[in-house]
């Protein structure tokens, strides 16, 4: 079955802290994985896709196909980044998303 | 660039009338939209595909005749929720897509059936 699972409703982390958002699949096919983030009242934007390995307000998530996870990192965290994370799964041909449930990051001043 | 627009951004309506939601690719040209339903601190359930000049592609679950949608340009879509009812109140977000694997999100609906 074609499943994203993000474990974490609520992450809360001081500012300054580390982060990390889990996120694991289930897809037979070869993933196409994103990061959407939605801040309070707005749309949901891309943040990160695998396939660019590029880091966006300092966020990065590596792909490790043999774990089947794509969790999203950043180092250090600011009030700023306190927002509903997703994460999503595009799948092939369709280009339809499945979405994860969300974890919501509280930076903490 | 790459701007998706809905319109209208909340609607409240009677229970037994109809509401249309339309949603536009403002500076490109969407091969592909879709429609999704968030509940409340929930997350995005994908509702249905649509591809311009198409019918739309419903998930299983969805009823095609309360849920209509039509895409009858490159750069509109538009999902009626037929006779609604206070169980359809929820934020309806469509996404556009290039004919790649990003999508590009509009801002939402909120509908409430009263």
């Amino acid at each position: 079955a074609q499943r994203v699972t993000q474990p974490e409703k609520l992450l809360s982390v001081f500012k300054g802290a580390p982060v990390e958002l889990k996120c694991n699949y289930s897809y037979s096919g070869s993933p196409e994985l994103f990061w959407y983030v939605q801040y309070s009242r707005q749309r949901l934007q891309l943040l990160l896709r695998h396939i660019s390995r590029e880091s966006i307000k300092g966020f990065t998530a590596d792909l490790n196909k043999g774990e089947t996870s794509f969790h999203l990192k950043k180092p250090f965290a600011q009030e700023e980044d306190s927002a509903m994370y997703y994460c999503a799964l595009s799948t092939s041909g369709t280009y339809k998303y499945i979405f994860g449930t969300g974890t919501r990051l509280k930076v903490l001043a | 660039g790459a701007v998706v627009s809905q319109h209208p951004s909340w609607v409240i309506c009677k229970s037994g009338t109809s509401v249309k939601i339309e949603c536009r690719s403002l500076d490109f040209q969407a091969t592909t939209m879709f429609w999704y339903r968030q509940f409340p601190k929930q997350s995005l359930m994908l509702m249905a595909t649509s591809n311009e000049g198409s019918k739309a592609t419903y998930e299983q679950g969805v009823e095609k005749d309360k849920f209509l949608i039509n895409h009858a340009s490159l750069t509109l879509s538009t999902l009626t929720v037929t006779s609604a009812h206070p169980e359809d109140s929820s934020f309806y977000i469509c996404s556009a897509s290039l004919g790649t694997h990003e999508q590009f999100f509009g801002p939402g609906t909120r509908l409430t059936v009263l």
